[in-house]
């Protein structure tokens, strides 16, 4: 079974610009997750995604953050502008809940480092 | 917004002994998850804990949940270098949302 994919891996781009990250959940996932984890942080969810609607957006920025997972199988995540403070990872992750149990497990990607100039 | 904290931040321990790690939460969650991170990777999942007085275990790493007490417990015994990691808790409120812990960064010295 093939991991949660995510791209690029790495990008460095000067503050106001725009930045755009890419990721492919397990196959027949229908909840999607992206994270941002600040250097010696732990992972603050930004966003929640169940098929293609979102199910909770309350921590992501969304005067220059945005999402979309269009057909309910791939997502983005776009900066625009980018500041100095959202240099971290951005982890996406995605899960599926088994029939009949309350265990989810969320398996993670590789995550994008991104640093902001 | 449920708030979760690790204790202790940074731990630096020996080949062989034992030692745990806390997580607090504040509100009401009856599923809770440990995660590993080696430095510059991403996130493996290593148990989940699903009620009141549930203990999973795995090799040298055992963790423990109390609801009541909001408190789960990760123990280590018999530690060895290749365990040297950063252990994150999290926490999911009724809503299904995620919430990690600050993390542990373990060192086992030889």
């Amino acid at each position: 079974e093939a991991g949660v994919a995510q791209s690029p891996r790495y990008k460095i781009i000067e503050k106001r610009q725009s930045v755009a990250f890419w990721c492919n959940p397990i196959s027949g996932h229908a909840t999607l997750y992206w994270y941002q984890q600040i250097l010696g942080q732990g992972p603050k969810l930004l966003i929640q995604f169940q098929n293609n609607g979102v199910v909770d957006d309350s921590q992501l920025p969304k005067d220059r953050f945005s999402a979309e997972r269009l057909k309910g199988v791939d997502s983005t995540l776009k900066i625009q502008p980018a500041k100095l403070e959202d240099s971290a990872v951005y982890l996406c992750a995605s899960s599926s809940r088994d029939r009949g149990l309350v265990q989810e497990t969320q398996y993670f990607g590789p995550g994008t480092r991104l640093l902001v100039l | 917004e449920l708030k979760v904290e690790q204790n202790p931040l940074f731990l630096s321990m020996q080949e062989g002994k034992n030692y745990t790690i806390y997580c607090n939460y504040s509100t009401t969650s009856d599923r809770l998850y440990w995660y590993r991170q080696d430095p510059g990777k991403s996130l493996e999942s290593l148990f989940v804990l699903l009620s009141n007085g549930a203990v999973k275990q795995e090799g040298r790493l055992m963790a423990s949940l109390d609801t009541k007490a909001r408190l789960s417990t990760l123990h280590i015994t018999a530690a060895v270098h290749d365990l040297s990691a950063t252990y994150f808790c999290a926490v999911v409120n009724t809503g299904n949302q995620f919430y990690f812990g600050t993390g542990t960064s373990l060192t086992v010295i030889p």
